[in-house]
C-alpha cells in the first residue's frame, strides 16, 4: 500500500479483556515498530521488528503485551488482560533495514485508540 | 541508550515571528536526527532529518535545520510562522549501529494570530 495502515482506528474495551491490534507497513520494510503515546506524553518504544524477528523485546511495559509478524509484513499487538493504563495511542511505524538504511526515515501509520473502560 | 532532550512542551509564537524548537541528544558518536510533526487528528509525518552530508537540511513546511556536531543538539528553525505550523513537535535519534529510535517528550507549539 501507499502507507502504513493501522487497524482498528479506534477500540473501546472493557477492563480484563484482550484486544488486538494491527499494522500493515509500507510494503518492502523490513523494520516494524510500535510505539505507545499517551496523553501529554511522548512516544514509549514497545518493540522492533527486523523482519519476522523481535530483537528488542525491552519496551514492553508487562507480560501483558506481546507481538508477532509473519511474513515479514503484518504485525499484530496483543494486549491481555487490559488495564485502564493501558488507554492510549498505539502507533505502528516502519521503515528500511538497518546498515546502510539506519538513516532511512520512519513513516507511521494512524493510530489506533484504545480506551479500556 | 540516547537521551533526547527537547527544550519546551510547550512553545508560543506569533504569526510572523521566527519559530526555535529545541533537542539537546547525549550520544559519543553522532546520531543520525530526525524531526517529525503531529498536526490535531494527524499521525506523525517527517519534518526533516539529518543522516550525512550537508550540515544544513530542509525539510518541509519551509522548516531548516543545522547540525553541529560539536553542540549535540538540532534545532529546527522556521523564520516566519505560520496559523497551520501548530502541532506537536517531536525530536528523534537513532544510534548509527542501533535499531531502535529514542524520541523526546514532544513540544506543542501555539501560533497566536
Amino acid at each position: 500500500g501507499a502507507g502504513v495502515s493501522q487497524s482498528p482506528s479506534n477500540k473501546v474495551t472493557e477492563k480484563g479483556k484482550d484486544v488486538e491490534l494491527r499494522c500493515d507497513p509500507i510494503s518492502g520494510h523490513t523494520a516494524l515498530y510500535w510505539y505507545r503515546q499517551s496523553l501529554g506524553q511522548g512516544l514509549e518504544f514497545l518493540i522492533y521488528f527486523q523482519g519476522n524477528s523481535a530483537p528488542d523485546k525491552s519496551g514492553l511495559p508487562s507480560d501483558r503485551f506481546s507481538a508477532e509478524r509473519t511474513g515479514g509484513s503484518v504485525s499484530t499487538l496483543t494486549i491481555q488482560r487490559t488495564q485502564q493504563e493501558d488507554s492510549a495511542v498505539y502507533l505502528c511505524a516502519s521503515s528500511f533495514s538497518y546498515g546502510r538504511a539506519r538513516g532511512e526515515t520512519q513513516y507511521f501509520g494512524p493510530g489506533t485508540r484504545l480506551l479500556v473502560l | 541508550a540516547q537521551s533526547v532532550t527537547q527544550l519546551g512542551s510547550h512553545v508560543s509564537v506569533s504569526e510572523g515571528a521566527l519559530v526555535l524548537l529545541r533537542c539537546n541528544y547525549s550520544s559519543s558518536v553522532p546520531p543520525y536526527l530526525f524531526w517529525y510533526v503531529q498536526y490535531p487528528n494527524q499521525g506523525l509525518q517527517l519534518l526533516l532529518k539529518y543522516t550525512t552530508g550537508a550540515t544544513l537540511v530542509k525539510g518541509i513546511n519551509g522548516f531548516e535545520a543545522e547540525f553541529k556536531k560539536s553542540e549535540t543538539s538540532f534545532h529546527p528553525t522556521k523564520p516566519s510562522a505560520h496559523m497551520s505550523d501548530a502541532a506537536e513537535y517531536f525530536c528523534a535519534v537513532r544510534s548509527r549501529t542501533g535499531n531502535q529510535f529514542y524520541f523526546g517528550t514532544g513540544t506543542s507549539l501555539t501560533v497566536i494570530p
